[in-house]
């Protein structure tokens, strides 16, 4: 079942800017996860962030988490022609011998040159 | 190098003709999934392994069957293939902070 909302469905950019994606879920979580696909490929992680996290950095990505509000979001700084891709969040739950992992339907992302 | 790999990439096939999808992971990975990929429906479960011989249903596991006998090969099995079939499918193992590992995928056409 879907829980992750990623918002915008769609964004475009010009190279050098900053890209924001929004994503929200329902129900309580371990960890959010962000995916990056290219067309017609198999997913790659990106980061994960902790339910007692707040902020997380990876090279030019930037995530956070806030569980108050069930959302969570991925700031791509200072884009680049190849990040154009689609991104999916995930969310992870897992307890008493079970586990759930969802993912969004995507943020296509399109950086112009 | 870490990875998961499927085969074949692509495949054309007729409804009706029994198909299996390889899975392989090197990374001694023991919780395995299989996924398809729709417009406008993003990324669906259909079965997942916990270990080897322990595997269960998804959220849409009907028309397709799995195995798992061994801990690094997950086939996907389509006894009787039929159009609404027709999908990208993926293969993941899953590491320890439950961060998945996708293989490239398999682009599955179903006449």
């Amino acid at each position: 079942s879907q829980q992750g909302e990623e918002d915008p469905q769609a964004l475009s950019i010009q190279e050098g800017e900053n890209a924001t994606m929004n994503c929200s879920y329902k129900t309580s979580i371990n960890n959010l996860q962000w995916y990056r696909q290219n067309s017609g490929r198999g997913l790659v992680h990106l980061i994960l962030i902790r339910s007692n996290e707040r902020e997380k950095h990876s090279g030019r990505l930037r995530v956070t988490l806030d569980t108050s509000k069930k959302s969570s979001s991925l700031l791509i700084t200072a884009s680049r022609a190849a990040d154009t891709a689609s991104y999916f969040c995930a969310t992870v739950w897992s307890g008493a011998g079970s586990y759930q992992l969802t993912f969004g339907k995507g943020t296509k992302l399109s950086v112009i040159p | 190098e870490a990875q998961v790999t499927q085969n074949p990439r692509y495949l054309i096939t007729v409804t009706g003709k029994k198909l299996t999808v390889t899975c392989s992971q090197n990374m001694n990975h023991e919780y395995m999934s299989w996924y398809r990929q729709d417009p406008g429906l993003g990324l669906r479960q259909i079965y997942y392994s916990m270990n080897v011989e322990v595997t269960d249903k998804g959220d849409v596991p009907e028309g397709y069957k799995v195995s798992r006998k061994e801990k690094r090969n997950f086939p996907l099995i389509l006894e009787s293939p039929s159009p609404n079939q027709t999908s990208l499918y993926f293969c993941a193992s899953r590491g320890l902070l439950y961060e998945q590992y996708f293989g490239p995928g398999t682009r599955l056409t179903v006449t």
